[in-house]
């Protein structure tokens, strides 16, 4: 069974805090994805990236930054946290293929109060 | 422009009623999957039903199935026989071959009343 994991379930943090989530896949997939999910705005791609120390910018990268130095490991980094980035924060995996679908992690919901 | 869209915010059907969730797509792309994937209350992503751009027939994952209308661009989730437990947020998703990227719409949310 493919297993997507993440450092937290729940994080509160301050104003100005630099914030780390962490996600581990079991499965060797090359692609990893950090999503925030907003009520009525859906899944929005913050990064993705498809190898060790590659990266990709998605929709919503501002105040965001990720770090992948090993294969089944992709950090997000908020360098200092504000709190219109509380949110759900979901990671995801899958391979190179076309018709490979995503496994998510049970995903984080940060407070920055 | 919005790569997926779903028109549908909420949706109500009767318990063992069928039910269809809207899906339209864009792309220029020609090779592209389409997925579908339901998030319960609990919060995880559970993948439903996949749809590749070149399969000629409509995919079909036990009580779900993908109205896949090409010239269209849609793909519709059917979900025959609704049970209490398919209440939850349903969402549609596109992966660019070209890209690698997936493109999610912003959901559906279904509630099966009893």
């Amino acid at each position: 069974d493919v297993k997507v994991t993440q450092s937290s379930r729940y994080l509160v943090k301050r104003t100005g805090e630099k914030v780390f989530l962490e996600c581990v896949q079991d499965m060797d997939h090359e692609n990893m994805f950090w999503y925030r999910q907003d009520p009525g705005l859906g899944l929005r791609l913050i990064y993705f990236s498809y190898d060790v120390k590659m990266k990709e910018k998605g929709d919503i990268p501002e105040g965001y930054s990720v770090s992948r130095e090993k294969k089944e490991r992709f950090s997000l980094i908020l360098e200092s946290a504000s709190t219109n980035q509380t949110s759900m924060y979901l990671c995801a995996s899958t391979r190179l293929l076309a018709d490979y679908e995503q496994y998510f992690g049970p995903g984080t919901r940060l407070t920055v109060t | 422009a919005q790569k997926i869209t779903q028109t549908q915010p909420g949706m109500f059907v009767q318990e063992k009623e069928a039910v269809t969730l809207d899906c339209t797509y864009d792309t220029s792309d020609q090779s592209y999957g389409l997925f579908w994937y339901k998030q319960p209350s609990s919060g995880e992503m559970i993948f439903l039903i996949y749809q590749g751009s070149y399969d000629e027939q409509n995919a079909t994952e036990g009580r779900y199935s993908l109205n896949f209308q090409k010239a269209r661009k849609s793909a519709n989730l059917v979900i025959s026989a609704s049970q209490l437990g398919d209440s939850a947020m349903y969402f549609c998703a596109m992966r660019e071959v070209p890209t690698n990227q997936f493109y999610f719409g912003t959901g559906t949310s279904l509630t099966v009343i009893p």
